[in-house]
């Protein structure tokens, strides 16, 4: 196991720009989601993916969006970017979603991309 | 809806205390509780979890026990070390998904 890699670490992009941050998943990981975490917030949920497709989504704009990938990679993508997008993104990876099973918890986060829009 | 409410920190305390971080959630239905923990430059390590009422969740000496009649999820650890310092975070999975909700954070500064 590798654990979940996210990059860039930090990264300044101006107003009105997109962005695209990536995470590379825990190996067998199908499961991801990603957290908005705002400077002394605890995260937000942004969406998750399971197996490639969307499985739930936080109260976030569509302007946010993602992909994930057959080799456990995925990527946040945010268009038009505003001042306040400015947070520490978070990607995190389950071995599987429990689509009708109670919670777990069960991932594992990565250190997170901060994001700062200037 | 869903929320999760912590006290506010900073939570200033010298090693050996005793310590103590309150949690109390709104949540429909039977939801999981979770406390995570955020060391400085990292991301988020689950520290224990409680899935029913009167289960207690217990790692490195830390405990929570989950209080559906006061719908609390309070943290505690006999005597804490400098290296507990850290931002801990309340969270709940609302019953059906593992989706997570977690409160403000409250950080822990332990002092030799």
């Amino acid at each position: 196991e590798t654990g979940v890699t996210q990059s860039p670490t930090h990264l300044i992009k101006t107003r009105g720009q997109q962005v695209t941050l990536r995470c590379s998943s825990q190996s067998g990981h199908n499961t991801v989601s990603w957290y908005q975490q705002a400077l002394g917030q605890g995260p937000q949920f942004i969406f998750q993916y399971y197996r490639e497709e969307e499985n739930g989504r936080g109260n976030f704009p569509p302007r946010f969006s993602g992909l994930q990938f057959p080799n456990y990679s995925s990527e946040l993508n945010v268009n038009a970017l505003e001042l306040d997008d400015s947070a520490l993104y978070l990607c995190a990876s389950s071995l599987d979603s429990l689509r009708g099973l109670p919670g777990s918890g069960g991932y594992t986060f990565g250190s997170g991309t901060r994001l700062t829009v200037v | 809806g869903n929320s999760v409410t912590q006290m506010e920190g900073p939570v200033t305390l010298s090693e050996e205390a005793f310590l103590t971080i309150n949690c109390t959630y709104t949540a429909t239905g039977y939801p999981s509780l979770f406390w995570y923990v955020q060391y400085p430059g990292e991301g988020l390590q689950l520290l224990l979890k409680a899935t029913k009422a009167d289960d207690k969740g217990s790692n490195k000496g830390f405990e929570a026990t989950y209080r559906k009649e006061t719908t609390s999820f309070h943290l505690e650890k006999g005597s804490v070390q400098v290296s507990d310092s850290a931002v801990y975070f309340c969270a709940l999975s609302p019953y059906n998904t593992d989706k997570l909700i977690f409160g403000t954070g409250t950080r822990l500064q332990v002092f030799p």
